[in-house]
């Protein structure tokens, strides 16, 4: 089965550090992304891990752990726009239903399987 | 470079009605997503498109739902009829040719709340 697991709510300060942590189980694995979403609009790339360790990116850093299936959204800094909903997010082969055939050279059947998303909450 | 466009922005119907939802992708993506988010969710694939072709649709409720992608660019989603749970954000994404490590590039979505 698949199940990515993040808290549900968060709150920081302005200037604070906050760590927001993803499990996740699913029946294989090409990567995990993080996504930012602000409400009422869309999902907007953040990050991306596919080998153990730590992404960093300005302000956001990422952090990857394979073997436990666990990874991390690291905001430092915090400003009041960062208060948005942040979206884990693990690359799986989807399941083939229809008689499309690969095209050669082409990765098809790769898709993005979201948790539930943790919305985070900066107060001055 | 253009975004993801989809249409309409909301919508509002009532049960038992048909909708139906448009996307235009960013030009020269072959992978083509529809996600629906339910309220306090995470988005859930429905279907996924490489070029004219569908790759995945296990999830998508197929005696309600449908979709199509006839030339490889633009797609419509379409509900028929429409239940009260289907309320939710339609979000369509693409992205270049559906690689593992590709990020995915998000439309607004459209709104839909059944009365």
């Amino acid at each position: 089965g698949q199940n990515i697991d993040q808290p549900t709510e968060m709150t920081a300060t302005e200037g604070a550090i906050v760590q927001i942590n993803c499990t996740y189980q699913t029946s294989g694995f090409n990567g995990l992304f993080w996504y930012q979403q602000h409400a009422g609009e869309a999902p907007t790339f953040l990050s991306y891990n596919v080998l153990d360790g730590l992404e960093e990116k300005g302000r956001f850093s990422s952090f990857l752990s394979r073997s436990k299936g666990y990874s991390y959204l690291l905001l430092k800094e915090l400003q009041m726009k960062d208060s948005a909903s942040y979206l884990c997010a693990v690359s799986s082969p989807t399941t083939t239903s229809s008689a499309l055939e690969p095209e050669r050279g082409n990765q098809a059947g790769t898709a993005l399987i979201f948790g539930k998303g943790t919305t985070l909450s900066v107060s001055s | 470079e253009a975004g993801v466009a989809q249409s309409p922005r909301y919508k509002i119907i009532e049960k038992r009605q048909s909708v139906a939802f448009w996307c235009n992708p960013i030009s020269g993506h072959a992978t083509l997503y529809w996600y629906q988010q339910i309220l306090g969710q995470g988005p859930k694939l429905l279907i996924q498109f490489q070029n004219n072709g569908v790759v995945d649709d296990s999830q998508l409720p197929k005696d309600r739902f449908s979709a199509e992608r006839l030339k490889g660019v633009d797609s419509t989603l379409k509900i028929q009829p429409a239940k009260l749970e289907d309320s939710a954000v339609y979000l369509c994404a693409s992205s270049s040719v559906g690689g593992q490590n590709e990020k995915l590039f998000f439309g607004s979505g459209t709104q839909l709340s059944v009365l």
